[in-house]
């Protein structure tokens, strides 16, 4: 199976820290994705990637940069923290179906406050 | 642009009943159509992939139907158990790696 951890299941920071949220898949996967996740709102994604060093620009990137040294581990990086970005944050990866699609895995999900 | 959309009333539905969910978008027909399994507190889990030129797809006691001219899919799990309840997220690609996901439906089935 697919596993897909994140580092921390429960973060609380203050106003301006920065903040690293690490993902780690154990598959191989070329792909990776960050995405938050607000009530009302559903999943928005942050940035991908579609290879080490490579990195896209989701539909809310503002705030937000990334890392991908290893094809294994994507990175989360919150500048300075904003009350704004307190969410649920998901990690995926996906491969391709072998029909075409791109099924994603997620990890476990990091409750992010910032107070 | 392209849009994804789910019913986000809740749906409650007696145990053993068929429970039929809904997935509209907008604009184009994308290549694949996505259904995932999310419950409280966790991440969404893959259950189905359809492709544009299919019209059914079943894995177990669940079945997605993609209708390019209503520009829908349903999503159908028969013989419904408690243990199904959760919120169920249609997402839809277009063959490359992103995926946009719809807010979701939340299923309760009563026992």
């Amino acid at each position: 199976d697919v596993k897909v951890t994140q580092s921390s299941r429960y973060l609380v920071k203050r106003t301006g820290e920065k903040v690293f949220l690490e993902c780690v898949q154990d598959m191989d996967h070329e792909n990776m994705f960050w995405y938050r996740q607000d009530p009302g709102l559903g999943l928005r994604l942050i940035y991908f990637s579609y290879d080490v060093k490579m990195k896209e620009k989701g539909d809310i990137p503002e705030g937000y940069s990334v890392s991908r040294e290893k094809k294994e581990r994507f990175s989360l990086i919150l500048e300075s923290a904003s009350t704004n970005q307190t969410s649920m944050y998901l990690c995926a990866s996906s491969r391709e179906s072998g029909t075409g699609g791109y099924e994603q895995y997620f990890g476990p999900g990091t409750r992010l406050t910032v107070t | 642009s392209q849009k994804i959309e789910q019913n986000s009333e809740a749906l409650n539905i007696q145990e053993g009943k068929t429970a039929t969910l809904t997935c509209n978008y907008t604009n184009y027909s994308p290549a694949y159509l996505q259904w995932y399994r999310q419950d409280p507190g966790r991440g969404p889990v893959f259950l189905l992939l359809i492709r544009e030129n299919e019209k059914e797809k079943r894995k177990e006691r669940l079945k997605v139907t993609f209708d390019t001219t209503l520009k829908q899919s349903l999503f159908h799990i028969t013989a419904s158990q408690p243990a199904d309840s959760a919120t169920y997220l249609c997402a839809f690609s277009g063959g490359y790696q992103k995926v946009t996901f719809g807010t979701g439906t939340k299923l309760q089935v009563i026992p």
